[in-house]
């Protein structure tokens, strides 16, 4: 099945910072997410993004199919921003969405 | 607003125990998923259903049954819990779509602990 790999496992960073989270996929898909897990587990919708650019707000996220990755850039990150993001694809003639192991983000004040 | 609500934030049950999960949805999807997410295993698959009445079996579907009897609820049943189900359930929803299916919205999670 189609794998998807998250980079970096972990990210330590000052409020302020700009960051960059990458989502690369073994094959094609029709449908690429990216989500922000809250305090309390609840998987937040960020962008569904199966390909070009999106922005909302200081998040930003581009999609590029034909070489199968994504990026979430945060800018001016805020301790709020804490937490783990996933994305997750639903490959071709798929029915389930696959998820990657996440990318940690920590915010320091 | 789009909505996924799960009967409960966090739940304790004793092993050998009948443990239902309940998962409703508010948008009128046709698929519905149920996740089970574990420090270091990620996200996995159990079960998920794309009408009334249909399901299939995920990743790891051992150990697990649903229920969906109406559309905008999505039951996943432990028949007899043990320690090794203990973990955080998500439920999530989602329409079918052109290309596959569309966005997929999650509930806010249940973390069960079965003692």
């Amino acid at each position: 099945g189609i794998q998807v790999e998250q980079s970096p496992p972990d990210l330590i960073l000052q409020e302020g910072a700009n960051s960059t989270l990458r989502c690369n996929f073994s094959d094609s898909v029709n449908n690429l997410q990216w989500f922000h897990q809250n305090p309390w587990g609840q998987l937040i919708n960020l962008f569904y993004i199966p390909s070009g650019t999106k922005q909302n707000g200081r998040l930003s996220a581009t999609t590029v199919a034909t070489e199968r990755y994504s990026l979430l850039y945060i800018s001016s990150s805020q301790t709020t921003d804490s937490g783990v993001y996933f994305c997750a694809v639903l490959g071709q003639g798929a029915q389930k969405l696959v998820f990657g192991q996440g990318t940690r983000l920590t915010i320091n004040p | 607003d789009v909505k996924v609500t799960q009967s409960s934030r966090y739940l304790v049950k004793r092993t050998g125990e009948k443990v239902f999960l309940e998962c409703v949805q508010d948008m009128d999807h046709e698929n519905m998923f149920w996740y089970r997410q574990d420090p270091g295993l990620g996200l996995r698959l159990i079960y998920f259903s794309y009408d009334v009445k249909m399901k299939e079996k995920g990743d790891i579907p051992e150990g697990y049954s649903v229920s969906r009897e109406k559309k905008e609820r999505f039951s996943l049943i432990l028949e007899s819990a043990s320690t090794n189900q203990t973990s955080m359930y998500l439920c999530a929803s989602s329409a079918p779509g052109a290309r596959g299916n569309t966005e997929a919205f999650f509930g806010q999670g249940t973390r069960l602990t079965v003692v």
